[in-house]
């Protein structure tokens, strides 16, 4: 149980254009979903918490105009890349929790996608 | 709060041999810890958690040590086998009543298990 899935897994596009990578939780309900960014050899940054239904809260430093956040039901979050730069090629993964989990207080995480931007 | 890893230690261990993985939190209200293991180009794999009122708790062929008083947690990995290597994370958070919250992740550990 508390699958979270990810897609793409991974996605190349030109410089200037839009992405979104979508993150579904399989078997339960996320009622709170998380957004990180990993670049190569370093630890995961979180980005942004949504809760369903609501504006994400992003953390210090991260754009909310181009790092587009929804969280529009119980089991899907989406994160848009806007205006794409070859400066945001990362592994993005995202994470959910949800009381119908089973472990209420946890976060699962979800395989991640690689964005490579040209 | 927030972690930056500019680089990422490496513990290279020889098949059948424990391993020890060091990690320092920052937050002294966090009150719950999580280690994971990520493989390469996956995400993280939840390994053991432990809440502050612990000092120890095992799991199978996994051990996690926490010291509050110097903000220290360690993973013990008993008998390391190839299929250990990886990276290995802490994280920290502090625990809301029925709600995930946000992790504080650690730099990072890579395993390298040697034959």
């Amino acid at each position: 149980g508390a699958v979270v899935s990810q897609h793409p897994s991974w996605v190349i596009c030109k410089s200037g254009t839009s992405v979104k990578i979508e993150c579904r939780s399989l078997d339960f309900q996320a009622t709170t979903m998380f957004w990180y960014r990993q670049f190569p050899k370093q630890s995961l940054m979180l980005m942004a918490t949504s809760n369903e239904g609501s504006k994400a809260t992003y953390e210090q430093g991260v754009e909310k105009d181009k790092f587009l956040i929804n969280h529009a039901s119980l089991t899907l979050s989406t994160l848009t890349v806007t205006s794409a730069h070859p400066e945001d090629s990362s592994f993005y993964i995202c994470s959910a929790g949800g009381p119908t989990s089973g472990r209420a207080n946890e976060q699962f995480f979800g395989p991640g996608t690689r964005l490579t931007v040209l | 709060g927030e972690s930056v890893g500019l680089h990422l230690p490496t513990l290279s261990v020889q098949e059948g041999d424990n391993s020890i993985i060091n990690c320092a939190y920052s937050n002294s209200a966090s009150d719950y810890f999580i280690w994971y293991k990520q493989e390469s180009g996956k995400g993280p794999q939840f390994i053991i958690d432990i809440r502050s009122n612990m000092d120890k708790r095992q799991g199978q062929r996994v051990t996690v040590l926490l010291n509050k008083t110097v903000k220290h947690l360690s993973l013990q990995i008993a008998a390391t086998q190839p299929g250990d290597s990886a990276v290995y994370f802490c994280a920290e958070t502090s625990m809301n009543t029925g709600t995930a919250s946000k992790l504080t992740f650690g730099t990072g550990t890579r395993l390298q298990v040697t034959l």
